[in-house]
């Protein structure tokens, strides 16, 4: 069975750093596009970003260019998003799927307020 | 920067009705490249369509995916009780991810 299950998230101030894990079972991560979705409280759904097997590629959203840096370890399977300089606009619940362009497997997310 | 907006909101429909949800493109898109997402409150999102009309794995064949170019639906036939909830559209292409904002199947 795949899961996913990500951890890192909590109660920041703006301006603040945070990275968020996601340790993926029950499949061959090292063989799998990874991305990250996030949902801010009563919103819809917004891609963030999204990285290669071998992290020779990885692409995100324009809001968040700069600032957050997506990675993995695939000896640990295990997905990455590290979040600095934090804005208000950041809270929502972050989920990590497997997939690059569709994705069939979703973890059940970490909540990440940014909030003074 | 292509743009997913879904109509209607959102749809009031009774359990054995037919749905119909509508996302359209700003722009033509590849269809391989075109999703459709289940959530239920409290719950990650399932992906039901992908390629605009290839269910996923385990989805039940009342769920089906139509369109393409700039047009696109999900139609759900003899709505089910669990179907009542929140349908995304989704798209990936210039090594960008974009989701509409999302139909509400709500009971009338």
């Amino acid at each position: 069975e795949v899961q996913l299950v990500e951890s890192g998230g909590g109660l920041v101030q703006p301006g603040g750093s945070l990275r968020l894990s996601c340790v993926a079972s029950g499949f061959t991560f090292s063989s799998n596009w990874m991305t990250w979705v996030r949902q801010a409280p009563g919103k819809g759904l917004e891609w963030v970003a999204n990285i290669k097997q071998d992290e020779s590629e990885r692409y995100y959203v324009d809001s968040v260019k700069g600032r957050f840096t997506i990675s993995r370890d695939n000896a640990k399977n295990s997905l990455y998003l590290q979040m600095n300089s934090l804005r208000a606009e950041d809270t929502a619940v972050y989920h990590c799927a497997r997939g690059g362009s569709r994705f069939d497997s979703w973890g059940q997310g970490t909540l990440v307020t940014v909030s003074s | 920067e292509i743009v997913l907006s879904q109509s209607p909101g959102t749809l009031c429909l009774s359990p054995g009705e037919s749905a119909t949800l509508s996302c359209r493109a700003s722009q033509s898109v590849s269809s391989s490249f075109l999703a459709w997402y289940q959530q239920k409150p409290g719950q990650a999102p399932r992906l039901l369509i992908y390629g605009a009309s290839s269910r996923a794995t385990g989805i039940p064949d009342r769920f089906s995916g139509s369109g393409s170019g700039t047009d696109f639906t999900l139609t759900i036939s003899r709505l089910e009780p669990e179907d009542f909830a929140v349908y995304y559209c989704q798209h990936y292409g210039y090594s960008q991810g974009t989701f509409g904002q999302g139909t509400k199947v709500e009971i009338k």
